[in-house]
C-alpha cells in the first residue's frame, strides 16, 4: 500500500514536496505521474528521480527509508494537477499505485 | 509520436460484455509490454492487466480476473480488453499504456487519452 496525502497546497514560487509511503519504499524504484483536469495521466518521473523528455528541471524525485518524495521547485498555476506514485509490489506481482495528491498553487 | 489511441468504450448493461481496442503507432510495438490501466470517475488510478510483447504472459486485477481478458495482434500493433460480466463498479476510463520494463519493475509512458465504460441499468 501506498500512502499520499490527499492534498499540498504551495504558493506561487514556492517549493512543493509530496510524500509517497510505503514500507521499506526505499528498496524500491517509485515512478510519478502528473494529471491535470480532463487529461490522462503523464509521466514526470520514473526510477526515483530520471525526469524523461520535455518534463522541467523544476521536477526531481527522491527515496529513501519508507518515504518517497516528488518535489517541484519554483511552482507555477500550470503545475496544479493530481500527482500519483507507483511502483512494482513484490507480494502481489504488480504494479500499484498510491492514492494521489491534489497539488494546489495558492 | 508515440500515440496510443483507446476506442470501444460506452454505456453497458450489468452483466454484459465490452471489448476496448487499443491502437498504437509511433514506436516498435511488438518490443513493449502492455498494460490497461482504469480510474472510476474522480478517484485514483488502478492497474487492472498486462500482457507481454508475445503473449507468452497475462496478468490480470484480482477484481477482474476470470471476467476480462486482455490479448493483443502485434501485425496490427493492437491491443484488446474483453470485459465480461461487467458490473457497476466497473464503471471507469480505461487507459491503454505502455510498460517500460526493467527486471522486477515496470512503469507507464506514454498513456493513452482514456475510453469511458459505464456500466448501469
Amino acid at each position: 500500500v501506498l500512502t499520499q496525502p490527499p492534498a499540498v497546497s504551495v504558493a506561487p514560487g514556492q517549493t512543493a514536496s509530496i510524500t509517497c509511503g510505503g514500507d521499506n519504499i526505499g528498496s524500491k524504484s517509485v515512478h510519478w505521474y502528473q494529471q491535470k483536469p480532463g487529461q490522462a495521466p503523464l509521466l514526470v518521473i520514473s526510477d526515483d528521480n530520471d525526469r524523461p523528455s520535455g518534463i522541467p528541471e523544476r521536477f526531481s524525485g527522491s527515496n529513501s527509508g519508507n518515504t518517497a518524495t516528488l518535489t517541484i521547485s519554483r511552482v507555477e498555476a500550470g503545475d496544479e494537477a493530481d500527482y500519483y506514485c507507483q511502483m512494482w509490489d513484490t507480494r502481489f506481482e504488480h504494479p500499484v499505485f498510491g492514492g494521489g495528491t491534489k497539488l494546489t498553487a495558492l | 509520436e508515440v500515440r496510443l489511441v483507446e476506442s470501444g468504450g460506452g454505456l453497458v448493461h450489468p452483466g454484459r460484455s465490452l471489448r476496448l481496442s487499443c491502437a498504437a503507432s509511433g514506436f516498435r510495438f511488438e518490443d513493449h509490454a502492455m498494460h490497461w490501466v482504469r480510474q472510476a470517475p474522480g478517484k485514483g488510478l488502478e492497474w487492472v492487466s498486462s500482457i507481454l510483447w508475445n503473449s507468452a504472459n497475462m496478468h490480470y486485477a484480482d477484481s477482474v480476473k476470470g471476467r476480462f481478458t486482455i490479448s493483443r495482434d502485434n501485425a496490427k500493433d493492437s491491443l484488446y480488453l474483453q470485459m465480461n460480466s461487467l458490473r457497476p463498479e466497473d464503471t471507469a476510463f480505461y487507459y491503454c499504456v505502455r510498460g517500460i520494463t526493467v527486471p522486477g519493475d515496470v512503469w507507464f509512458d506514454p498513456w493513452g487519452q482514456g475510453t469511458l465504460v459505464t456500466v448501469s441499468s
